[in-house]
């Protein structure tokens, strides 16, 4: 079967680092997408990543390796505001997306 | 109206009973989508349409119908809705006509309880 794996919360300090790991096993590999959703609000997108390495977009990066199944995406400078679920999701040989079940990240001041 | 737009945000529902939930983009996106998000669970896929006039069945299909007449009308309808569907269901958009990974973009969501 299908499978996104990813913490179900973390909690951080604002100012600070954290890094959010997804860990996918799917029927083909098409790229894989980070979105982040505030409580009762639409998920957004963040980043996609296809090819192996380190995709960098102002405070937020993204990394991938396909050979272990594997990414993160990286937080720096924390700010309450990004007090957050993010989403792992991953493009199969359908060209579905498979959706983790998203990361609760708590910023603490 | 910019983007997608949902409607209703929220519906109390009595089993039994049919509901239509709409879905407009008006961003001549080919392809469209409708989800359900329920709590400790990912975003699961109810059924597609990569472009009008065709549909596509998703992960969790049973008990939703949908169809695709226009490009930019994208209505998921419960013939007789159970409990066991309340639920927040997105609706979401991508450019591409299915066959290439594109970017979806949502709604903002309808929150619907079966009672």
């Amino acid at each position: 079967g299908q499978n996104i794996d990813q913490p179900t919360e973390m909690t951080a300090t604002e100012g600070a680092i954290v890094q959010i790991n997804c860990t996918y096993q799917t029927s083909g590999f098409n790229g894989l997408f980070w979105y982040q959703q505030h409580a009762g609000e639409a998920p957004t997108f963040l980043s996609y990543n296809v090819l192996d390495g380190l995709e960098e977009k102002g405070r937020f990066s993204s990394f991938l390796s396909r050979s272990k199944g594997y990414s993160y995406l990286l937080l720096k400078e924390l700010q309450m505001k990004d007090s957050a679920s993010y989403l792992c999701a991953v493009s199969d040989s359908n060209y579905q997306l498979i959706w983790g079940a998203g990361t609760k990240l708590i910023i603490k001041p | 109206i910019a983007g997608i737009t949902q409607a209703p945000t929220s519906q109390i529902l009595a089993a039994g009973r049919r509901m239509t939930l709409r879905c407009t983009q008006d961003m001549r996106h080919n392809a469209m989508y409708w989800y359900r998000q329920d709590l400790g669970l990912g975003l699961r896929l109810i059924h597609y349409s990569n472009t009008a006039g065709t549909t596509g069945k998703g992960e969790v299909p049973d008990g939703y119908s949908v169809s695709r007449a226009n490009t930019d009308d994208f209505p998921l309808t419960l013939a007789s809705a159970v409990p066991s569907q309340t639920s927040v269901y997105f609706c979401a958009s991508s450019e591409g006509s299915g066959g290439s990974t594109d970017t979806q973009y949502f709604g903002p969501g309808t929150r619907l309880t079966v009672l």
